[in-house]
């Protein structure tokens, strides 16, 4: 079964370019998220879907957008990249009715 | 103020020994609460969820004390392949489906 899925793995930008963080599961859920996680920080909501069609901000939406696309896949979009965005980005979806959220392996992002 | 603290740690534990720590939530509405495990470059992934009561899943132990808004984790003899971060999660009641995450503990056990 393969879950969650986002792509890249690792990605290194330069200040100022875009990039696109992909993420598709499998498990028909409803609610999709994403994530950053920095050392001594934990993990940190960017923005969240409770279903297709919906988005709402974090608690760090700041440089970022999402696209639910469908009910399976839910990008994060980074129009500017800076410095600050060095992280580790996780997607995670979680089915409404449960409490179990499924991440993917991780996207490691460095930007330069 | 973060809303959901942990002790960074690290635990350094015997094998076999038995590990406690906990964590403490700032929004007293918080209605649902988990332990998550995150192994080093890993993704997180759920490890018990936290009853009121308290519950227990084989050698691990949660316990929830909402009048002091802090839950705990309990570990007995400890094993080598639980060396690991400890994530505390919170879903708040006001912004339900947000979870929250600690910054983790990170318990160490050594042979």
């Amino acid at each position: 079964n393969a879950g969650v899925t986002q792509t890249p793995k690792f990605q290194v930008l330069k200040t100022g370019q875009s990039m696109t963080l992909q993420c598709a599961q499998d498990m028909n859920h409803n609610s999709m998220y994403w994530y950053r996680q920095d050392p001594g920080m934990g993990l940190r909501l960017i923005y969240y879907s409770a279903s297709e069609g919906t988005t709402d901000k974090g608690e760090v939406p700041n440089g970022y957008n999402v696209s639910r696309l469908n009910k399976r896949e839910f990008s994060l979009r980074l129009e500017s990249a800076a410095p600050s965005q060095t992280s580790v980005y996780f997607c995670a979806s979680r089915d409404s009715s449960g409490n179990t959220i499924y991440f993917g392996e991780g996207s490691w992002l460095t930007v330069v | 103020r973060k809303e959901v603290e942990q002790d960074p740690g690290p635990f350094n534990v015997p094998e076999g020994a038995t590990v406690a720590f906990n964590c403490t939530y700032s929004n007293s509405a918080s209605q649902s609460f988990f332990w998550y495990r995150q192994d080093c470059r890993k993704e997180p992934k759920l490890l018990m969820s936290v009853y009121s009561s308290g519950n227990e899943d084989g050698r691990f132990t949660a316990q929830l004390n909402r009048a002091s808004q802090y839950i705990s984790l309990l570990i007995r003899d400890s094993k080598l392949s639980d060396s690991a971060t400890y994530l505390c999660v919170v879903n708040p009641t006001d912004s339900w489906g947000k979870f929250q995450f600690g910054a983790g503990t990170q318990v160490v056990v050594t042979p």
